[in-house]
């Protein structure tokens, strides 16, 4: 079975520092890892996903993910927070064996302060 | 432009009515999604498509159904709201025709946001 454990209900950042997202995920075998934002009212956008190779993943809006199969673990991050950032971050998984089914994380609210 | 859409954004009905929340995409994709989001803000996944006459039933169990009778197009009907059925149901497809094997991302609609006195 698939699943997904981000450990942080909420993380505080001022504007301006690194902002870190954590997740680790669980699997049989080799994942496919996606990060997820959702701004208030609105669906969820696709920021950024692990497939195979370079272990360091860069997406959109400057952010970026680093897959660690040792720790099984995928943390978002991104050097420079802006107050914009502000928002409910997903991080999910899916088995490479599995059908299309995703399995998401409980969410991570990031309020980033001016 | 290729977008999912879902209509209503918002309804507020009574209880006992029968609803149907519209699902419509033109991404050219075959795989589609319905998940509800509770007040925690937690995605269940309730049910998906794999394509046209395909519907399984997703990790959590809802008195919801869905139909695909059309590969752009992923309705989803309760026949008699409740109160226990207040939540924001969220859209999503996936996976260009023949293409992708699991490890495309989904794309997600704006959401509707169910309330039922």
């Amino acid at each position: 079975a698939q699943s997904v454990a981000q450990p942080e209900d909420q993380v505080n950042v001022a504007e301006g520092n690194p902002l870190t997202v954590k997740c680790t995920y669980s699997v049989s075998g080799n994942p496919y890892l996606f990060w997820y934002v959702q701004y208030p009212n609105r669906g969820l956008q696709f920021l950024l996903k692990y497939i195979t190779g370079d272990n360091l993943v860069k997406g959109s809006y400057g952010f970026e993910a680093e897959f660690n199969k040792s720790q099984t673990s995928f943390h978002l991050k991104k050097p420079s927070a802006l107050v914009s950032d502000s928002a409910l971050y997903f991080c999910a998984v899916r088995e490479r064996s599995n059908d299309y089914k995703l399995s998401f994380g409980a969410g991570t609210t990031v309020t980033v302060r001016a | 432009e290729a977008d999912i859409y879902q209509t209503p954004r918002y309804l507020v009905i009574g209880t006992g009515k029968k609803i149907t929340l519209e699902c419509s995409q033109t991404m050219g994709h075959d795989k589609m999604y319905w998940y509800q989001q509770d007040p925690g803000m937690e995605l269940h996944l309730i049910h998906y498509s794999y394509g046209v006459n395909s519907t399984e039933k997703g990790d959590l169990s809802s008195e919801s159904t869905v139909s695909r009778i059309r590969t752009e197009h992923f309705p989803l009907t309760l026949e008699s709201a409740r109160p226990s059925h207040t939540s924001q149901y969220l859209c999503a497809s996936s996976d260009p025709l023949q293409t992708g094997y699991g490890r495309n991302e989904q794309f997600f609609g704006p959401g509707t946001r169910l309330t039922v006195l």
